[in-house]
């Protein structure tokens, strides 16, 4: 069975503090995808990141790094340095060779406060 | 970038009528479509899977007869809710995967959504 789960349903920090998004998948496939979005009030799903399941390299873009471990099966999602902008629901997602189907986690809603 | 587009972004129709939600890939050509719902505070699921010319698939629990979706050519897809009930509000995306982004099926490029209201 593939499951996305984000057992965080809801975070609260104040600006400029640090936040991690915790993402746990399971799959019996070998090859599959994982990914991250974050949807603002407007609901517009905005794309963060892919990861294959072969590259476990960890990623940073700017304020946002990405730590991808296999081992665990977690894909875990860092704000460094948090802004109000960055308030909204956030979505991990899996996509595996084996369905061609997204599934989605329950999502994390992010509030940052000034 | 590919864009997905979709028509229209929010809608109000009254309990017993029926509403059609489009979606375009503006820019490449879409042999498969997904509609998705989301209700408030919730997940996105998918309900349906449309390929270009055939019938849609629809996920488990969802009534094809209720969510009529026809792809009639490789950049539109619509979704009719059919008889249309309060329990029908939520949003509505769809996505459609680029055949030609190097062969990988997991490029699937998200609409803006579609906000569904019924009176």
């Amino acid at each position: 069975a593939q499951k996305v789960t984000q057992a965080q349903t809801e975070i609260s920090v104040v600006e400029k503090e640090d936040v991690t998004l915790d993402c746990v998948y399971e799959t019996r496939d070998t090859t599959y995808y994982l990914f991250w979005y974050k949807q603002p009030p407007s609901g517009e799903l905005v794309f963060l990141i892919r990861r294959n399941s072969f590259d476990e390299q960890n990623e940073i873009s700017g304020r946002y790094s990405w730590n991808f471990q296999k081992s665990t099966s977690s894909f875990n999602f860092t704000i460094t340095a948090s802004q109000v902008v960055d308030s909204a629901v956030y979505f991990c997602a899996l996509f595996t060779s084996g369905t061609y189907k997204y599934i989605f986690g329950t999502g994390t809603r992010l509030k940052v406060l000034a | 970038g590919a864009v997905v587009s979709q028509h229209p972004s929010w809608v109000i129709c009254k309990s017993g009528t029926s509403v059609k939600i489009e979606c375009r890939s503006l820019d490449f050509q879409a042999t498969t479509m997904f509609w998705y719902r989301q209700f408030p505070k919730q997940s996105l699921m998918l309900m349906a899977t449309s390929n270009e010319g055939s019938k849609a698939t629809y996920e488990q629990g969802v009534e094809k007869d209720k969510f009529l979706i026809n792809h009639a050519s490789l950049t539109l897809s619509t979704l009719t809710v059919t008889s249309a009930h309060p329990e029908d509000s939520s949003f509505y995306i769809c996505s459609a995967r680029d055949p030609l982004a190097g062969g990988q099926n997991y490029e699937q490029y998200f609409g803006p959504g579609t906000r569904l209201t019924v009176t």
